[in-house]
């Protein structure tokens, strides 16, 4: 079956510009995670969706971070007056949910910030 | 809080050596689970292993083996008869009960195999 995909995978914005970053999960799988990865370091966790809600949100740097996922489904990462520090290659990875399972990631977007 | 270490950040060997990456983690919890990841040059993280603190079994996988010792709160892995294609970024990561799914990932072990 499909796996985890992200759109797109790669974008360049200029410094105080709004993005979306989108994931569409492997079907079936109700847990939701989003990850940044800074160059040479591992991923670090942003925030979990199990099913529709927002169920671990504390590794949103700020409040210029937001993320949804309506449908319990496909999820958007949102960054508003994007800055130099927000460029990273930001993951989002599934799982079977209500337990600790194993995640499977996506192929990541990189977001470079001017 | 947890923590994960990986103290080794490059590893080169030549193929067919055995290769250990070294992971050493810190939780409060009793419950809890470990992950090794593959991330190779296309950047994509591989799921490889999951271990929860209940079974200290080693498990071996083809050429693929782990340790899991909680009395030295390390969980490492070895490649037997290393190749090329091994080359990649290996990370270790834990998940505790308490903090739900996230898992907190170490900084990574640059593993280079070279022919």
């Amino acid at each position: 079956g499909a796996g985890v995909s992200q759109t797109p995978s790669n974008k360049v914005t200029e410094k105080g510009k709004y993005v979306e970053l989108r994931c569409d999960p492997i079907s079936g799988h109700t847990a939701l995670y989003w990850y940044r990865q800074s160059l040479g370091q591992g991923p670090e966790f942003l925030i979990y969706f199990q099913g529709t809600g927002a169920a671990d949100d504390s590794g949103l740097p700020n409040d210029r971070f937001f993320a949804v996922r309506p449908e319990g489904s496909v999820s958007t990462l949102k960054i508003q007056r994007t800055e130099r520090g927000d460029s990273a290659v930001y993951l989002c990875a599934s799982s079977l949910g209500l337990v600790v399972n194993e995640q499977f990631f996506g192929p990541g977007t990189r977001l470079t910030v001017l | 809080a947890q923590k994960v270490t990986q103290a080794q950040t490059e590893i080169s060997v030549v193929e067919k050596e055995d290769v250990t990456l070294d992971c050493v983690y810190e939780t409060r919890d009793t419950t809890y689970y470990l992950f090794w990841y593959k991330q190779p040059p296309s950047g994509e993280l591989v799921f490889l292993i999951r271990r929860n603190s209940f079974d200290e079994q080693n498990e071996i996988s083809g050429r693929y083996s782990w340790n899991f010792q909680k009395s030295t709160s390390s969980f490492n892995f070895t490649i037997t008869a290393s190749q090329v294609v091994d080359s990649a970024v290996y990370f270790c990561a834990l998940a505790q009960e308490t903090s739900g799914s996230r898992l907190t990932f170490g900084e990574g072990t640059q593993l280079t195999v070279n022919p």
